[in-house]
């Protein structure tokens, strides 16, 4: 089954820039997603399509694409970006859906 | 308003049976693809099965394949998770997800309901 690997914790610093990096197998011919996840909440869709942002979502966050590896950035990280991030994309051989393995980040 | 209302979880033996219910409002239900989404106390989300709009096409996990079955009623705007023989290991929040037309991503989330699994 297809598996998509995500670094667990990622800290950082108030208005420093947040890098989550998300591995797949030939994730280069997939549309990548990317899920913000407070305590307690359901998931808040962040990025869509590899890049793009769904209204009301900061332009701090963006996401792109190189190779094996998907990229969601938050910039000018703030105390209220603390929570879980997941990738996730469809796989069209198997015709799940697949989310990564999340990473917590931490707001030092 | 927009929104998703998830029911019908609870305690239940392993081996035992649940039926899971999500409400949906404010948009077109009708046309729109359906998913359930779980997660493990403390784990990360994993996704348990998609229904297409009319319900015509099916997929669900291999974890769970053949034990939790979706199905939806679109003219009461429901959707539902038969779950059988039911796991330790099925413990989890169940949430369900609205996904774009066709295009892969859930933008709408309802706040889940919680299965535990447990003699």
């Amino acid at each position: 089954s297809y598996v998509l690997t995500q670094p667990p914790s990622v800290s950082v610093a108030p208005g420093q820039t947040a890098r989550i990096t998300c591995e797949g197998n030939d994730i280069g011919s997939k549309s990548v997603h990317w899920y913000q996840q407070k305590p307690g909440q359901a998931p808040v869709l962040v990025v869509y399509v590899d890049s793009d942002r769904p209204s009301g979502i900061p332009e701090r966050f963006s996401g792109s694409k190189s190779g094996n590896t998907a990229t969601l950035t938050i910039s000018r990280v703030e105390a209220g970006d603390e929570a879980d991030y997941y990738c996730q994309v469809w796989d069209r051989g198997s015709g799940h859906h697949v989310f990564g393995t999340g990473t917590k980040v931490t707001v030092l | 308003q927009v929104q998703l209302v998830e029911s019908g979880g609870g305690v239940v033996q392993p081996g035992g049976s649940l039926r899971l219910s999500c409400a949906a409002s404010g948009f077109n239900f009708n046309t729109s693809a359906m998913h359930w989404v779980r997660q493990a106390p403390g784990k990360g989300l994993e996704w348990v099965a998609f229904i297409r709009d009319d319900g015509g096409d099916k997929y669900s996990a291999d974890s769970v394949k053949g034990r939790l079955t979706i199905s939806r009623d679109n003219s009461k705007n429901t959707l539902d998770l038969q779950m059988n023989s039911l796991r330790v290991e099925d413990t989890a929040v169940y949430f369900c997800a609205k996904e774009v037309l066709r295009k892969g991503y859930f933008d709408l989330w309802g706040r889940g309901t919680l299965v535990t699994v447990s003699s």
